[in-house]
């Protein structure tokens, strides 16, 4: 059965910095680009950050960009984000995502996603 | 970065309706465009992508259509498991991928 379970989210203090991990199984992990999906308590879908196969191909959105970095290890069928400078309006909820490609791209879409995971900005 | 706009936000409806849900993007995306349901404290869930290509395992009362810019998510017989909040995504320009804000189908 395919499977993706996020961790590492919790409350961080404004300025810190947390890391999220996302391990799949059920699939050929390295035949698929993966990303990040975030959403606000009670507000809608925001993508976050994508990453390719091989990591040779890799993206942001402009609220993160800078501040945020996603990896993968394929050896350990692991996703992850590195969240640095974080700001109150990081809030949300971090879905790890399945992309049907091996690149994110033109005609991509989110054919699995993980149960999420709470990340709070607070001091 | 391309809008998604989504109408109506919310809607009351009862078992057995035919329900529509529109998306009108701020420019073409052609047929990059993908439909998730997502019920409270769950995951989104893929029901269509391309448009009107339905996601294995989603029943046949969810139907996609439209072209461009102006897309529709059509349940044709609302059952008690469908009340929930529909997303459309777009995926014609890169990296900025962006959904729509969302359309909550509640019970009448």
């Amino acid at each position: 059965e395919l499977q993706m379970v996020e961790s590492g989210g919790g409350l961080v203090q404004p300025g810190r910095s947390l890391r999220l991990s996302c391990a799949a199984s059920g699939f050929t992990f390295d035949d698929y680009a993966m990303h990040w999906v975030r959403q606000a308590p009670g507000k809608g879908l925001e993508w976050v950050s994508g990453i390719s196969w091989n990591s040779g191909n890799i993206g942001y959105a402009d609220s993160v960009k800078g501040r945020f970095t996603i990896s993968r290890d394929n050896a350990r069928n692991s996703l992850y984000l590195q969240m640095n400078s974080l700001r109150a309006e990081d809030t949300a909820w971090y879905y790890c995502a399945k992309d049907h490609m091996l690149v994110p791209g033109t005609g991509t879409f989110f054919d699995y996603w993980g149960q999420g995971i709470l990340v709070t900005v607070s001091s | 970065d391309i809008q998604m706009t989504q109408s109506p936000s919310s809607l009351s409806a009862s078992v057995g309706d035919r329900v529509t849900i529109t998306c009108r993007a701020s420019q073409s995306v052609s047929s990059f465009l993908s439909w998730y349901q997502q019920k409270p404290g769950e995951a989104p869930k893929l029901l269509i992508y391309a448009i009107s290509s339905l996601q294995s395992g989603v029943p046949s009362r969810f139907s996609g259509s439209g072209s461009g810019t102006d897309f529709t998510l059509t349940i044709s017989s609302l059952h008690p498991e469908d009340f929930a909040t529909y997303y459309c995504q777009q995926s014609y320009t890169t990296p900025a991928l962006t959904f729509g804000g969302g359309t909550k189908v509640e019970i009448k």
